[in-house]
């Protein structure tokens, strides 16, 4: 499996845009790219998944480039509600399941 | 997630004790997990079932057993507790579709073993 570089922790402040970068080397063919969001005592919630290029969802973009070596999850105008631990994720979809792997993850804190 | 459960949500235990977590799912998922956390080290996978008759070992299954009883129960005993099994534990349950799966997490036990 992959393994995942992420920041440890970022701060900003509401109103920004948040762009928090994986750095995923060994990156597999099959692999997909999956962030999670995880509230202080909860657990984490899926928020975007992609393979090569931008994907956009109600919450967030994922920028991953041609080489797919990393990838940048975008957040924007972020508000205090958006203060969490970002996890980054590689791994084959379809085996995905029994294989996902969270690091360290990274903790956002978002300031008034 | 609201249609994932955990029960207890606090335990609070004594070494060598026997202890269950129970897990139980209404989204009709047949893949379930169990997951550890501990401060620094994110999410560590345990145990995880992708239907009632499949059982396959995580990363730290030592010293922890489950039990699949049905599509939508799953649960993680711990046989005699040790005090660094102190932790925050979470169930989860995924359907893959298509080439997206998602996993839904339950909100969590923590447990403190003395």
């Amino acid at each position: 499996l992959a393994k995942t570089t992420q920041p440890i922790s970022m701060d900003s402040y509401e109103g920004q845009e948040v762009n928090i970068t994986c750095s995923h080397n060994n990156i597999a063919t099959n692999d997909y790219i999956t962030w999670y969001q995880q509230f202080p005592s909860q657990g984490p919630r899926f928020i975007i998944q992609g393979y090569k290029t931008k994907v956009t969802n109600e919450v967030a973009s994922l920028f991953i480039p041609a080489d797919r070596k990393s990838s940048t999850l975008s957040l924007p105008r972020v508000s205090l509600s958006d203060t969490a631990v970002y996890y980054c994720l590689v791994g084959e979809i379809y085996n995905q399941g029994g294989k996902l792997i969270f690091g360290q993850g990274t903790e956002l804190s978002v300031k008034p | 997630d609201a249609d994932v459960t955990q029960t207890p949500r606090n335990r609070i235990t004594k070494t060598g004790k026997r202890i269950m977590l129970e897990c139980s799912q209404t989204k009709g998922h047949d893949r379930m997990y169990w997951y550890r956390q501990d401060p620094g080290l994110g999410l560590r996978l345990i145990y995880y079932s992708f239907d009632v008759k499949d059982i396959n070992k995580g990363e730290i299954s030592d010293g922890y057993s489950v039990s699949r009883q049905a599509q939508a129960k799953f649960s993680l005993s711990l046989e005699s507790a040790i005090p660094n099994q102190t932790a925050l534990y979470f169930c989860a349950t995924s359907d893959p579709q298509g080439v997206q799966e998602t996993q839904y997490f339950g909100p969590g036990t923590r447990l403190l073993v003395l």
